[in-house]
């Protein structure tokens, strides 16, 4: 059995502040770990995913990860948000098993 | 390239009804898997196709149904609709499979009424 905990169901930040959205996961086998992003009205994209090689993960627009295995963690951090940040955020595990499970999200939101 | 398409956008149906759901890949990719969106459950992953064939499937009641063809386009049916199928209906397509990177339209909002 597999499930993920997005810790925040909402982070607010100001423009030009760090960012970290939290998730933890529990996985029965050596999961795939993923961050995706999805702005109003769109579809998801992929921000970076994690498949057993470098614990830090670097993802597309300044996005990082990094994979705890001892706390079962895999947070997402940004140094310097931007207003286009501002987004729905999901944390997902993938085992081998293929079937994906989401969190129920982390609704980011930029001050300017 | 071009990205993963869905058709229609919008739909709105009756009670009772059934409807179809389109998806259009990424060129080349062979997995098509499709998710329910909605604010009380979140994004819930009902099936994938791969190859013509379901190779994984959800917790969902038979109800809902897919295929995919030989192109690779895949096609998700709900009968007996119900108001609780409302929900944003997403595609993604990926190379192989989901744990590798996934692609994802925009969507399909359906409204039961």
């Amino acid at each position: 059995a597999q499930s993920v905990t997005q810790l925040d169901s909402h982070v607010s930040v100001s423009e030009g502040t760090p960012v970290l959205l939290r998730c933890n996961y529990s996985s029965s086998y050596s999961p795939s770990l993923f961050w995706y992003v999805q702005h109003p009205n769109k579809g998801l994209q992929l921000l970076l995913k994690y498949t057993s090689a470098a614990t830090l993960v670097k993802g597309i627009n300044g996005f990082e990860a990094e994979f705890k295995k001892s706390e079962t963690s895999f947070h997402l951090t940004k140094p310097s948000a931007h207003m286009s940040d501002a987004a729905e955020y999901f944390c997902v595990v993938s085992p081998w098993s293929y079937i994906p499970t989401f969190g129920r999200g982390t609704s980011l939101i930029v001050h300017p | 390239k071009a990205g993963v398409t869905q058709t229609p956008r919008y739909l709105i149906k009756t009670r009772g009804q059934q409807v179809t759901l389109s998806c259009s890949p990424i060129s080349g990719h062979r997995s098509v898997s499709w998710y329910q969106q909605t604010p009380g459950q979140g994004l819930q992953f009902l099936f994938e196709y791969f190859s013509e064939t379901q190779r994984n499937k959800g917790n969902f009641p038979g109800r809902f149904s897919g295929r995919q063809f030989s192109n690779s386009r895949s096609e998700m049916n709900v009968s007996t609709l119900e108001l609780g199928d409302s929900a944003l209906y997403l595609c993604a397509s990926s190379l192989e499979a989901v744990n590798t990177e996934a692609f994802f339209g925009q969507g399909t909002r359906l409204t039961v009424v």
